[in-house]
């Protein structure tokens, strides 16, 4: 089944340190979006990607990079700079004017 | 610019009860509209859509349809089960050139008890 897999599902992040969450669509969609949930504010769009080798940065990229080496890959860096990690990350997709299609969602906490 | 003003949460009801989630929009030109559900632990799955004003979005018992006169896209079901108890969003997407972000409302918490 074609879909999108975001991994790991739970990542601890230590003080000073960058992590990558990962995203995978074998949908052959050119976009590709980052999202950040928070309770009671929805989501926000961190970065997104219509095509491969070029992204644009959302409302809330400070703390954050990407990059789009392939078309089935998106993978979101949570830099050191991001002072406030704790959150539900979700990555989607989509083709044209298509609705987006979404991963499960990586929950990333501070240790 | 754009934005989704859904109403606040959370919302309970009785199972069988008749549900309504408000969904109001501010936008320029002919936006798209959608309605997602989010289980819990999970990402977000779309429920609906509607593309042109007056359209009538519909799945698994859930209506929604795209008032452009009131900018509203109200979400309603005749009888809510407990499975249907998850977080739902309205958001708009207006294409800005092949721009096609979404801008999504704050989400809604319905619980369904049996």
């Amino acid at each position: 089944d074609g879909g999108i897999t975001q991994s790991p599902k739970y990542l601890f992040r230590k003080e000073g340190q960058n992590v990558t969450l990962s995203c995978e669509q074998n949908l052959n969609h050119d976009a590709m979006y980052w999202y950040r949930q928070d309770p009671g504010q929805g989501l926000r769009l961190i970065y997104y990607s219509q095509i491969v080798n070029d992204f644009q940065k959302g409302d809330i990229a400070e703390g954050y990079s990407v990059s789009r080496e392939k078309k089935e890959s998106f993978p979101l860096t949570v830099t050191s700079a991001q002072k406030n990690p704790t959150a539900f990350y979700l990555c989607a997709s989509s083709r044209g004017d298509q609705p987006q299609h979404f991963g499960d969602g990586t929950r990333l906490s501070i240790l | 610019g754009n934005s989704v003003t859904q109403m606040e949460g959370p919302v309970t009801l009785s199972e069988e009860a008749f549900l309504t989630i408000n969904c109001t929009y501010t936008a320029t030109g002919y936006p798209s509209l959608f309605w997602y559900v989010q289980y819990p632990g999970e990402g977000l799955q779309l429920l609906l859509k509607a593309t042109k004003a007056d359209d009538k979005g519909s799945n698994k018992g859930f209506e929604a349809t795209y008032r452009k006169e009131t900018t509203s896209f109200h979400l309603e079901k005749g009888s809510v089960q407990v499975s249907d108890s998850a977080v739902y969003f309205c958001a708009l997407m207006n294409s800005g050139g092949s721009n096609y972000k979404l801008t999504f409302g704050k989400g809604t918490l319905l619980t369904v008890n049996p």
